[in-house]
């Protein structure tokens, strides 16, 4: 099975900041990586695949960049809407996996 | 509009059985591949199983932790996707969604979600 492994698993920023999230795979998985977030009580909504593209309806502060094994995720300028759960999700192979999560926090 | 409604989550002993249904609107399910996911209270995302679209035989795929166990299968008839779940263990206990898979950049990803429906196995 191929790991996820997501950093950090939470950071607190203010309203405005860069924020940078890490997903790193144990085994290569081309550009097969997206992005989910996910507000309390919630179900998860779908930002970004292809490891970099954006999904329709998404604000263009978030991106994401990456291929192979190293992928970020990145809010160019935190909004009060953003503070959530963010998960990565390789769809490369079987079993799909999901990184551990990263909780952003108002600080 | 595209909407998910899951239902059949309850409360089930150890060593049962439940059905979870997956209501589909706003689509042609049998044009879909479709995904069940699964989160532990106050826990990570694990996904649970799949099952490809009518062009690919609703073939189906699933999480060693549930192989064997959980059984997908859909009602195109009536739109529906369906999560059989036997023998049940603590470990279980989850909220499940369904989740459909919009094929693009070359790969499968969850572009709508349902609203989830929680399953507690305990005694």
């Amino acid at each position: 099975d191929i790991q996820m492994t997501q950093s950090p698993s939470s950071l607190s920023a203010s309203v405005g900041d860069r924020v940078t999230i890490t997903c790193r795979a144990s085994q290569g998985i081309r550009n097969d990586l997206g992005w989910y977030q996910q507000k309390p009580g919630k179900a998860p909504k779908h930002l970004i695949y292809a490891a970099s593209s954006l999904q329709s309806g998404v604000p263009s502060r978030f991106s994401g960049s990456g291929s192979g094994t190293e992928f970020t995720l990145t809010i160019s300028s935190l909004q009060p809407e953003d503070f959530a759960t963010y998960y990565c999700l390789q769809h490369n192979s079987y079993p799909l996996t999901f990184g551990g999560g990263t909780k952003v926090e108002i600080k | 509009e595209v909407q998910l409604v899951e239902s059949g989550g309850g409360l089930v002993q150890p060593g049962g059985s439940l059905r979870l249904s997956c209501a589909a609107s706003g689509f042609t399910l049998s044009d879909h591949y479709m995904d069940w996911v699964r989160q532990t209270p106050g826990k990570g995302l694990e996904w649970v199983g799949r099952t490809r679209d009518k062009v690919n035989s609703y073939t189906t795929e699933y999480a060693a932790s549930v192989k064997g166990r959980f059984t997908i299968s859909r009602d195109d008839s009536k739109n529906s996707l369906s999560l059989q779940m036997n023998s049940l263990k603590t470990e279980d206990t989850a909220v499940y969604y369904c989740a459909r898979d919009l094929f693009v950049g070359g790969s499968y990803y969850f572009d709508y979600w349902g609203q989830g429906t929680l399953v507690t196995v305990s005694s």
